[in-house]
C-alpha cells in the first residue's frame, strides 16, 4: 500500500480556472509535510512545509492546506506558467531519520 | 547561484561501466540527501548525511553504490557494474538544521543516467 497518494494524476485546466490537487497519506506520526514543485528535467523545486492539522500556508496563486489524514493544493485562478508536475511528499516517525516519501505526482496542465 | 548543484546534468554509459556523480550542497547545509526518479514517479530515497557520516542507507542502495562525503562538504555517488535498470534521473538534496529538526530539503538539477 502506498504511503502517500496524489489525486488525480493529471489535471488539465483552462487559464483562470481555478482547482485543487489531493495528497492522502496513511503514515503514522506526520512530521511534515511538503509541497514541491518539478518542471520537466528539472529538480523539485521546494513550496511548502505543513507541520500540523488546520495550517495553511500561501504564495502566490497557491494555498496549501493541511487536515489528519491529507492536504490540499489550492490553485486559484492558474496561469499557463503554473504548469508542472506538483509533488507531495511527508516525513514520519515510523520512518527513517530526515527522508522524505513521495507520492507520485500530479501533472498538471493550464491551458491559455 | 547559491543553491545545489549537480555534475554531471547528463551521463550516457554503456553496461558495465562505472560512473560517478559529484553534489554540492548549499554551503550553511549540514544535511545532504541522494533520490532516485525515474520516470512517472516521485522520488525515492537512497541515501543520508549529517555533515561527513553516512547516517542512512536505502535498501535501494545496493552492493554496487557507494556514496562519500568526505569532508562534510560535497558529495560523490558511484554505481559500479552498471545495469540498465539503472537508468533513472539522480537527485541531490540538502537542508540544514539542528538536531531533531525536519528542515525543509533543497534539490538540485539532478544528473540524468542513461545505461545502454
Amino acid at each position: 500500500e502506498d504511503q502517500v497518494t496524489q489525486s488525480p494524476e493529471a489535471l488539465r485546466l483552462q487559464e483562470g480556472e481555478s482547482s485543487s490537487l489531493n495528497c492522502s497519506y496513511t503514515v503514522s506520526g506526520l512530521r511534515g509535510l511538503f509541497w514541491y514543485r518539478q518542471d520537466p528535467g528539472k529538480g523539485p523545486e521546494f513550496l511548502f512545509t505543513l507541520y500540523s492539522a488546520g495550517e495553511e500556508k500561501e504564495k502566490e496563486r497557491l494555498k496549501a492546506t493541511l487536515t489528519k489524514k491529507e492536504s490540499f493544493l489550492h490553485i486559484t485562478a492558474p496561469k499557463p506558467e503554473d504548469s508542472a508536475t506538483y509533488l507531495c511528499a511527508v516525513q514520519w516517525s515510523g520512518g527513517s531519520n530526515y527522508k522524505l516519501t513521495f507520492g507520485k505526482g500530479t501533472l498538471l496542465t493550464v491551458n491559455p | 547561484d547559491t543553491g545545489v548543484s549537480q555534475n554531471p546534468r547528463h551521463k550516457i554509459t554503456k553496461r558495465g561501466q562505472n560512473v560517478t556523480f559529484r553534489c554540492d550542497p548549499i554551503s550553511e547545509h549540514n544535511r545532504l540527501y541522494w533520490y532516485r526518479q525515474t520516470l512517472g514517479q516521485g522520488p525515492e530515497f537512497l541515501t543520508y548525511f549529517q555533515n561527513e557520516a553516512q547516517l542512512e542507507k536505502s535498501r535501494l542502495l545496493s552492493d554496487r553504490f557507494s556514496a562519500e562525503r568526505p569532508k562534510g562538504s560535497f558529495s560523490t555517488l558511484e554505481i559500479q557494474r552498471t545495469e540498465q535498470g539503472d537508468s533513472a534521473m539522480y537527485l541531490c538534496a540538502s537542508s540544514k538544521g539542528l538536531a531533531g529538526s525536519y528542515n525543509e530539503q533543497f534539490f538540485g538539477p539532478g544528473t540524468r543516467l542513461t545505461v545502454l
